[in-house]
């Protein structure tokens, strides 16, 4: 079974762009969650899409948001790019996004804003 | 996640158990604990999670204090291959609440 892919895996954008990254889940998966990885901050959840509805939000500005589709692929925009959002941004999928699932992660996306 | 804690490195001999530590003092009766290690360039993989007593898969086993505000990830026998960053986790709703990260390095 395929794992989860991430496109692009790199990108360079300059401040003020946007942005979108996109995910594919593992077939069958029908929760995706997005996070944020810096060296300052570590690993920081962003949102969770369960059948194409946000149930959860993390501690994020309105800059970020996300969608997910019928067939469960994922993108994640970010607009008005700023320094900061220089991350490995990763997504995982889990087949029900309940507690004990657990979350397949893909390799994840570096952004890069000049 | 502030308020879960881990030390930021480790170094365990090859084919030794390792303890690997971490402190949730304000994890709440339903969290889920759970770990995951992330090896260099890739994304973080499932080690073990549960909830108030003691876990064993093939890969590790993960101790849970009573009052659940520590847990202990146990590597039974150290490999060249478990060197990662081993992260302790609180699960909230399925939002996943990561450690600060514990830096493993296995020495031959």
């Amino acid at each position: 079974k395929a794992g989860v892919t991430q496109t692009p895996r790199y990108l360079i954008k300059t401040r003020g762009q946007q942005v979108t990254l996109s995910c594919s889940p593992i077939s069958g998966h029908r929760s995706v969650s997005w996070y944020q990885q810096t060296p300052g901050q570590g690993l920081q959840f962003l949102f969770e899409y369960f059948s194409e509805t946000q149930r959860n939000k993390g501690n994020f500005p309105g800059r970020f948001s996300g969608r997910q589709f019928s067939n469960s692929r994922s993108e994640m925009n970010v607009s008005t790019l700023e320094l900061g959002d220089s991350a490995l941004y990763l997504c995982a999928s889990s087949m029900t996004g309940y507690d004990t699932d657990t979350q397949y992660f893909g390799p994840g996306t570096r952004l890069t804003v000049l | 996640d502030a308020k879960t804690t881990q030390p930021n490195s480790m170094e365990s001999n090859e084919e030794e158990p390792v303890h690997l530590p971490c402190n949730h003092s304000t994890i709440s009766g339903t969290d889920y604990i759970h770990w995951y290690r992330q090896l260099p360039s890739q994304g973080p993989e499932y080690v073990i999670h549960g909830l108030t007593s003691n876990v064993n898969n093939r890969m590790a086993s993960l101790a849970i204090a009573e009052d659940r505000k520590s847990s202990t990830l146990i590597l039974h026998r150290a490999t060249l291959r478990d060197a990662a960053v081993y992260y302790c986790i609180r699960n909230t709703g399925n939002q996943f609440y990561f450690g600060t990260g514990t830096s493993l390095t296995v020495i031959p």
